[in-house]
């Protein structure tokens, strides 16, 4: 069965800092991950996406997340946080044998502190 | 380009009373999901249509019921309104060509149910 765990309910970080939110999977077969982004009273919107390839994705507003097959793991990051950063960060998973189902993680709050 | 949009926005009903969730999208995509959002629980998939006249059950079908009539518009019908059907519901719409296209999300109906 296809899970996603984000084991941080939220992450506080000073502006100018780097930024890691976790995030690891479980999924049979090869997994498509992907980052939404939610800010206040919005619905959910695409940061990134891993498919295949280089480890390394880069994605909206200079966030990035590392792909790791050996630890199940696609944590987001971004070098320098910004305080409009601040937001719920979803990460998700669908499995490459076919559906249409994506399971989504309980999300986790970023907090960026001026 | 309005992208997903959703009606009502927010609604307060009483325990048994029914209501539809009214989900647009003008992109073409074929593929449409209904979600709901709880506290600590990311999203989950209460059903989903991957074309016209096409419905699938998802995570958490009971209560609920969906239409498909157009490719643009995914209706969601609550038959008899419970207080655990408190939550907010976004509907999402996809491209149909792969597996690991992004969803691309409305911005929420909130529903308390009294």
């Amino acid at each position: 069965a296809q899970s996603v765990a984000q084991p941080e309910d939220q992450v506080n970080v000073a502006e100018g800092n780097p930024l890691t939110v976790k995030c690891t999977y479980s999924v049979s077969g090869n997994p498509y991950l992907f980052w939404y982004v939610q800010y206040p009273n919005r619905g959910l919107q695409f940061l990134l996406k891993y498919i295949t390839g280089d480890n390394l994705v880069k994605g909206s507003y200079g966030f990035e997340a590392e792909f790791n097959k050996s630890q199940t793991s696609f944590h987001l990051k971004k070098p320098s946080a910004l305080v409009s950063d601040s937001a719920l960060y979803f990460c998700a998973v669908r499995a490459n044998t076919g559906g249409f189902k994506t399971i989504f993680g309980a999300g986790t709050r970023l907090f960026v502190k001026a | 380009n309005a992208g997903v949009t959703q009606t009502p926005k927010f609604r307060v009903l009483k325990t048994g009373q029914s209501m539809t969730l009214l989900c647009a999208q003008d992109m073409n995509h074929e593929y449409m999901y209904w979600y709901r959002q709880d506290p600590g629980m990311g999203l989950r998939l209460i059903h989903y249509s991957v074309g016209e006249g096409t419905t699938a059950k998802g995570e958490v079908p009971d209560g609920y019921n969906v239409s498909r009539l157009k490719k643009q518009n995914f209706l969601l019908g609550l038959e008899s309104a419970a207080p655990s059907q408190t939550s907010v519901y976004f509907c999402a719409s996809s491209y149909r060509t792969t597996p690991n296209n992004e969803q691309f999300f409305g911005p929420g109906t909130r529903l308390t149910v009294l």
